[in-house]
């Protein structure tokens, strides 16, 4: 299983840009969100979903929109690139279920610079 | 509200000493935690949830329900730990059981 596959990697985009990060996960889960890594901050929630059709914001959704039309999908659009969005985003998956089986699973990340 | 706390950016200890990193957290209902672990610019992987009790690489962390803590403990520290852990707390199904982390904790393990 691929589990949670993000693309792309890295990417360096000017000021006013926009652009979409991927997110595909295979394992069928009816969870997904979109963290932003920084230093010092921890891991803070842009968007979530849970499940296809249904997303809501996070902590941090100012900048970001997000779509859920299929249970794999879950891409995550920067509007308008500012340096206050240079991150690292990780996308997560999960099943949750009546056994509180929640676990997270996390894709491998984007390293997003905006300049 | 929820909150998750981690009081110590940064811990270094020798190779072979003990390790505690400490979690506490403010919460409603029934809390459910969890560890992960980030290696070095890898993504971030479970290392243990409370419900399960379990110890994963001699790591084992206890939920304390009275002093509102799930501390990640491990008697004689590895080099190969070296990473940074995150405590986290799962959300409810209507927020996704999306995940509030602590700040994270930086564990530097020399020899």
């Amino acid at each position: 299983n691929a589990g949670v596959t993000q693309t792309p990697k890295f990417q360096v985009l000017k000021t006013g840009q926009s652009m979409t990060l991927q997110c595909a996960q295979d394992m069928n889960h009816e969870y997904m969100s979109w963290y932003r890594q920084d230093p010092g901050m921890g891991l803070r929630l842009i968007h979530y979903s849970v499940g296809a059709g249904i997303t809501d914001q996070g902590e941090v959704p100012n900048g970001y929109n997000v779509s859920r039309s299929t249970t794999e999908d879950f891409p995550l659009r920067l509007l308008s690139a500012a340096p206050s969005q240079t991150s690292v985003y990780f996308c997560a998956s999960s099943r949750g279920n009546s056994n509180m089986n929640t676990e997270a699973f996390f894709g491998q990340g984007t390293r997003l610079t905006v300049v | 509200a929820q909150r998750v706390t981690q009081p110590e950016k940064l811990l270094s200890v020798f190779k072979g000493a003990p390790v505690e990193l400490k979690c506490n957290y403010s919460y409603s209902g029934s809390p459910e935690l969890f560890w992960y672990v980030q290696y070095s610019r890898q993504r971030l992987q479970l290392l243990l949830r409370h419900i399960s009790r379990e110890s994963i690489k001699g790591f084992t962390a206890d939920l304390n329900k009275g002093e509102t803590s799930f501390h990640l403990k491990k008697p004689f520290a590895q080099e190969e730990d070296s990473a940074m852990y995150y405590c986290a707390l799962s959300g409810t199904p209507n927020s996704g059981y999306a995940l509030n982390f602590g700040k994270g904790t930086s564990l530097l393990v020399t020899p």
